[in-house]
């Protein structure tokens, strides 16, 4: 593995099912982020983990889970997926939060359509 | 709230030079990122401007005036390849980032 990466690269889920989408980084970051980007809109962060065994909420955290067992690995579940679901999910992973330039790395993406 | 704003979409053309203007309101600043987003991949990192002024890389070029929540983006010698979106981005007081929606910069022949 080299940087970061998501699994799938894409789904189709009917409303009502669960479903967790996966992200692995060997870059050793302290810091791991998912956001949703929608068309017109910015980024949004759903959930953050500046260190292992943390996590936070971020901008739109309703309908979503993380956790962070340890450095690697930071998935996000959808526990009952709604269509406004819908959306292509970046996973991203910085060497720490706080100041500095921090520039945070950017999984493929994970487009996931809700029917 | 806090608010990033940035032109929806540019058109320029091979050669030249196109500006990418992004005004913002934070709550607290902790530097502001320039990110490239190449239709159907992930964004990648351009630029970091924490003070005022001018941070010049190759052909792209950062500027930034934290009294005006002010910052470009300036893309020289455009190339075709540099057809992509723009995305604009502050880290606030809780050191999270706050995305503007991006740009959507055209290239023509």
């Amino acid at each position: 593995i080299a940087g970061i990466t998501q699994a799938p690269t894409s789904q189709i889920l009917a409303a009502g099912r669960r479903m967790t989408l996966r992200c692995t980084q060997d870059m050793r970051h302290n810091a791991m982020y998912w956001y949703r980007q929608d068309l017109g809109l910015g980024l949004r962060l759903i959930h953050y983990s500046n260190t292992a065994g943390t996590t936070g909420k971020g901008e739109v955290p309703d309908g979503y889970s993380v956790s962070r067992a340890n450095t690697d690995d930071f998935p996000l579940t959808l526990a009952s997926a709604v269509p406004s679901q819908t959306s292509v999910y970046f996973c991203a992973s910085s060497d720490s939060e706080g100041k500095g330039a921090n520039e945070q790395y950017f999984g493929p993406g994970t487009r996931l359509t809700v029917t | 709230g806090q608010n990033i704003d940035q032109p929806t979409e540019m058109t320029a053309t091979e050669g030249a030079i196109v500006q990418i203007n992004c005004t913002y309101q934070t709550s607290g600043f902790n530097g502001l990122f320039w990110y490239q987003q190449h239709a159907g991949e992930a964004p990648t990192f351009l630029s970091y401007n924490v003070l005022d002024g001018l941070e010049e890389k190759g052909r792209f070029s950062s500027f930034l005036s934290r009294s005006k929540g002010y910052s470009y983006l300036l893309l020289k010698e455009l190339q075709m390849k540099d057809s992509a979106s723009y995305l604009c981005a502050v880290k606030d007081s809780n050191y999270q980032l706050i995305w503007g929606a991006g740009t959507k910069l055209i290239i023509k022949p």
